[in-house]
């Protein structure tokens, strides 16, 4: 089955450190999305990539950045970490422009102090 | 810009009662929206429960149902007779087709508990 996994699962970071979400598909799919959400707030498109070597930016993307070294593995790093990024974080892959359906990780629960 | 509005939870019902979490959506930007149903689980993440590409017609899955009206632009989940392994956040969502991306916008959520 497709299977997508984020790490860490929890996270608590302090003001101003550098904090790096990790996730890793195993569906072999082009597209991978990292969206973060909030109570009172649907999901919200922060980068998203179409394979290897690209992202784009999302809805919300100031303060992230995002890199797909590879086909499976698709990060968000925050260098500057605010309170204000404090989140859950999702991150999906998918097939492709025609078919929509997103796989999503479990979430990454991010508390910056 | 694009939009889903749903009901805002928490939802609480009783089993085998009947359910409906509402759901609009404002599709500025796409011509021929898709609409999309996804539910998540505690400790999991999200996974699709049912979508529909064209207008008028119907999506179900595992006992859920959810019609494309495109004259009301609205996408209702209904159930007829809930369960109590049926709680959990319920997200309408609106996919664009065009060369942006296959992106989704999603609603708010919402929180269904099904008390036994």
């Amino acid at each position: 089955e497709a299977a997508v996994t984020q790490s860490p699962r929890n996270k608590v970071a302090v003001t101003g450190g550098k904090v790096t979400l990790s996730c890793n598909q195993t569906n072999n799919h082009n597209n991978m999305y990292w969206y973060r959400q909030d109570t009172g707030h649907g999901l919200r498109l922060i980068h998203y990539s179409y394979g290897a070597g690209s992202t784009e930016k999302g809805d919300i993307p100031d303060g992230y950045k995002a890199s797909r070294p590879s086909q499976e593995n698709f990060s968000l790093i925050l260098e500057l970490a605010t309170p204000s990024q404090t989140s859950v974080y999702f991150c999906a892959s998918g097939v492709g422009l025609t078919q929509n359906t997103l796989y999503f990780g479990a979430g990454t629960r991010l508390s910056v102090l | 810009g694009d939009s889903v509005t749903q009901t805002e939870g928490p939802v609480t019902v009783s089993e085998s009662e009947s359910l409906i979490i509402n759901c609009t959506y404002s599709a500025t930007s796409i011509a021929y929206p898709n609409l999309f149903w996804y539910v998540r689980y505690p400790g999991e993440g999200l996974q699709l429960l049912l979508k529909v590409i064209t207008a008028g017609q119907k999506g179900s899955s595992r006992g859920f149902e959810a019609t494309y009206n495109k004259e009301t632009t609205s996408f209702h989940l209904q159930k007829a007779s809930v369960q109590e392994s049926d709680s959990a956040v319920y997200y309408c969502a609106l996919g664009s087709n065009n060369n942006a991306g296959a992106k989704l916008t999603f609603g708010g959520g919402t929180r269904l508990t099904v008390r036994p």
